[in-house]
């Protein structure tokens, strides 16, 4: 399986400041097609997850442009511009290029 | 609207079987592929399997595939996710998921509670 790697497991920022988050993979995650499907999610206190970023670096409709996604083959990186209130919460990469999917183990993301 | 509630959580017994049930509505379910994800009581986030729209395939994280069944009724627009043998260790919520062509998870249900305890 899969293995994806999450650093930090928290982060606390003050408002206003950025916040990057790291995804590293134990295999590549480009597939034969020549995307590579890792992605974002936010899953906010007492909520169902929601996605942000697909295929690495493509936000989702609606998803802020504060939130930047990059990376390519084994290491991604999710970066949180200008930190609002809203963003607490903790956030999942999850790749969906090999079986069986797979989630990393979260970061847990707090407004200082 | 797109919507997606599970249903059939609840209090179950360690050995015994429980049948969940995602209601979709809001959107041509028979042209998706859908999916079960679960998570542990203050843990991160677990891929249970997804199915194709005709359940000609049905993938399964390796280490539940021998306990969990997935399967679908399109006339019904309603996913399953038949569970058996059930130990503590299944005490989590479970989520139901709609997967896009670009195999991103677009709609989540809003979780239905399973807890295993005698």
């Amino acid at each position: 399986d899969v293995v994806l790697t999450q650093t930090p497991v928290s982060l606390s920022v003050t408002l206003g400041d950025q916040a990057s988050i790291s995804c590293r993979s134990s295999q590549s995650l480009e597939y034969s097609d020549g995307y590579t499907y890792l992605e974002w999610y936010l899953q906010k206190p007492g909520q169902s997850p929601q996605l942000l970023i697909y295929e690495v670096s493509n936000r989702f409709s609606g998803v802020p442009d504060r939130f930047i996604g990059s990376g390519s083959g084994t290491d991604f990186t999710l970066k949180i511009s200008r930190v609002e209130p809203e963003d607490l919460g903790v956030y999942y990469c999850f790749q969906a290029t090999h079986d069986p999917l797979t989630f990393g183990s979260g970061t847990k993301l707090e407004i200082k | 609207e797109v919507k997606l509630v599970e249903s059939g959580g609840g209090l179950v017994q360690p050995g015994r079987s429980l049948k969940l049930s995602c209601a979709a509505s809001g959107f041509s379910f028979n042209d998706y592929w859908m999916g079960w994800v679960r998570q542990a009581p203050g843990k991160g986030l677990e891929w249970i399997g997804e199915i194709n729209q005709d359940s000609s395939t049905i993938n399964y994280t390796p280490s539940l595939k021998d306990k969990f069944t997935i399967s679908r009724d399109n006339a019904q627009n309603t996913l399953y996710l038949q569970m058996s043998k059930l130990g503590s260790e299944d005490t989590a919520i479970y989520y139901c998921a709609r997967i896009t062509t670009v195999a991103t998870i677009d709609y989540w249900g809003q979780g239905v509670m399973v807890t295993v305890s005698s």
